[in-house]
C-alpha cells in the first residue's frame, strides 16, 4: 500500500518570501500522480498543482512549483512571493495511475499548516 | 465552476443516532468520494462510488454505509453514531475518463460532533 508522509506539521513564512513544504511517499508503482491540495480556513479544499510521475519536468502554476525527485520519492512544494491568502493547511496526495477498482483513490499525507506573517 | 455542496456545515448528534450526511455535485461527475479528516491523520477514504448504485469500500469503512440513488447525490450514513466518529467529513467528486479518474473537487465539509 502507498503511504504519504508530511514531516512538517507547521511552517511559517514572511509575506513576499519563499517557503518549501516537504512530502515523501512510498510506492512500488512506476506510474502515478502526485498532488498538492490547499485547504484554507473556510475548509473548501482546492487543487494547487499536480505532477505526473512519467514527466521529468517539474510542474509549475504561477507562484507554485514542485521539486519532484522520483528516485528519492520526494515531492516538495515551493511557494514564491508568499501572500497572506496562501495561509492554509496543505496536503500532499498520491494517486495510482492504474484503473480498475482503484478508481482514482487518493492517499493523503498528514498535512502542513502554513502561516504567513505580514 | 464545479460545485460540490454538503447538507450541513456543522452537525451535533447523540450516541446511537442514525446520521445522514448528504453531498450533491452539479458537474455530472461519475465518481464521488467520502473522506474523514482528523488532525495528524490527514484525509482517509471511507467509501467511494463510480456509478449510480455502485459503491466500493475505502480504507476505513467500518461503522459507515453509503447510498447513491442518483448520479449527482452521494449519501454517507452512520447507522449508530459513536463518539469516535466525531470528525470532519469531506465529500469529493470527479470525472472518470477512459478508466482514469480526473482531478477531485471537494465540498466545504461537515463538522460532526457525536455526544
Amino acid at each position: 500500500a502507498q503511504t504519504v508522509t508530511q514531516s512538517q506539521p507547521e511552517m511559517s513564512v514572511q509575506e513576499a518570501e519563499t517557503v518549501t513544504l516537504s512530502c515523501t511517499y512510498d510506492t512500488s508503482e512506476s506510474d502515478y500522480y502526485l498532488f498538492w491540495y490547499k485547504q484554507p480556513p473556510s475548509r473548501q479544499m482546492i487543487l494547487v498543482i499536480r505532477q505526473e510521475a512519467y514527466k521529468q519536468q517539474n510542474a509549475t502554476e504561477n507562484r507554485f512549483s514542485v521539486n519532484f525527485q522520483k528516485a528519492a520519492k520526494s515531492f516538495s512544494l515551493k511557494i514564491s512571493d508568499s501572500q497572506l491568502g496562501d495561509a492554509a493547511m496543505y496536503f500532499c496526495a498520491y494517486r495510482s495511475s492504474a484503473g480498475g477498482t482503484s478508481y482514482g483513490k487518493l492517499t493523503f499525507g498528514q498535512g502542513t499548516i502554513l502561516t504567513v506573517h505580514p | 465552476d464545479v460545485k460540490v455542496t454538503q447538507s450541513s456545515r456543522y452537525l451535533v448528534k447523540r450516541t446511537g443516532e442514525k446520521v445522514f450526511l448528504e453531498c450533491v455535485q452539479d458537474m455530472d461527475h461519475e465518481n464521488m468520494f467520502w473522506y474523514r479528516q482528523d488532525p495528524g491523520l490527514g484525509l482517509r477514504l471511507i467509501y467511494f462510488s463510480y456509478d449510480v448504485k455502485m459503491k466500493e469500500k475505502g480504507d476505513i469503512p467500518e461503522g459507515y454505509s453509503v447510498s447513491r440513488e442518483k448520479k449527482e447525490r452521494f449519501s454517507l450514513i452512520l447507522e449508530s453514531a459513536s463518539t469516535n466518529q466525531t470528525s470532519m467529513y469531506l465529500c469529493a467528486s470527479s470525472f472518470l475518463a477512459g478508466g482514469v479518474t480526473d482531478t477531485q473537487y471537494f465540498g466545504p465539509g461537515t463538522r460532526l460532533t457525536v455526544l
